[in-house]
């Protein structure tokens, strides 16, 4: 069964550095990787998605890179803004039904 | 532009009670997903559809019932209320693998807490 993990589960860091979140999962065999921001009561925001042939994308201040072969997954948000602070998570889509493995989440926060 | 409307946003209800949440999406996506997140533990898949008609069980569909009537509305049903269902429920939506990878389109939620 697949398993997806974040870590750290939490992450506090000052305005102006780079934030680096991690996901890793067991099976290699995924159609694509997606990241997520969640704020508090709200739902999930797309923030990137990426297909298992590429190797990362890019959207503005972020970066997402995929290794398939070892099950790792890193997003990049560069000079972090306190409107940053949310929870982010990744999932892996397993099938192609669309159906998603999520981690359990990193919550950031920046702090001003 | 309205994308994916949950309701009702938040309910309390009483161990035996039933009740339904509806999920309308208005992108015209073929599939539509229902999860739900608990504290620590990442969403987890209830039920899916992959088309009107069609429905499907994910990860942890006991205690759940599902419809998909009408393309643009998925609705979640708990026949007899646990204690153990509160939790938040999220629907999603997405369009079919065939047009492309796509994500998932998710609603604000709805809070469910059962006494």
């Amino acid at each position: 069964k697949q398993e997806v993990t974040q870590i750290p589960a939490a992450l506090s860091v000052p305005e102006g550095e780079n934030l680096v979140l991690n996901c890793s999962f067991t099976d290699s065999a995924i159609y694509n990787l997606q990241w997520f921001r969640q704020d508090p009561g709200k739902g999930l925001t797309s923030l990137l998605l990426i297909q298992s042939s590429q190797r990362e994308q890019t959207s503005g201040r972020l970066n997402a890179s995929l290794d398939k072969s070892s099950g790792r997954s890193t997003l990049y948000i560069a000079a972090s803004q306190p409107g940053d602070s949310a929870t982010y998570l990744c999932a892996v889509q397993t099938d192609s039904w669309g159906k998603l493995q999520f981690g359990a989440g990193t919550q950031v926060v920046v702090t001003p | 532009n309205a994308g994916v409307t949950q309701t009702p946003k938040f309910r309390v209800l009483k161990t035996g009670q039933s009740m339904t949440l509806l999920c309308a999406q208005d992108m015209n996506h073929e599939y539509m997903y229902w999860y739900r997140q608990d504290p620590g533990m990442g969403l987890r898949l209830i039920h899916y559809s992959v088309g009107e008609g069609t429905t499907a069980k994910g990860e942890v569909p006991d205690g759940y019932n599902v419809s998909r009537l009408k393309k643009q509305n998925f609705l979640l049903g708990l026949e007899s209320a646990a204690p153990s269902q509160t939790s938040v429920y999220f629907c999603a939506s997405s369009y079919g693998l065939w047009q492309g990878h796509q994500p998932q389109h998710f609603g604000d939620g709805t809070r469910l807490s059962i006494l």
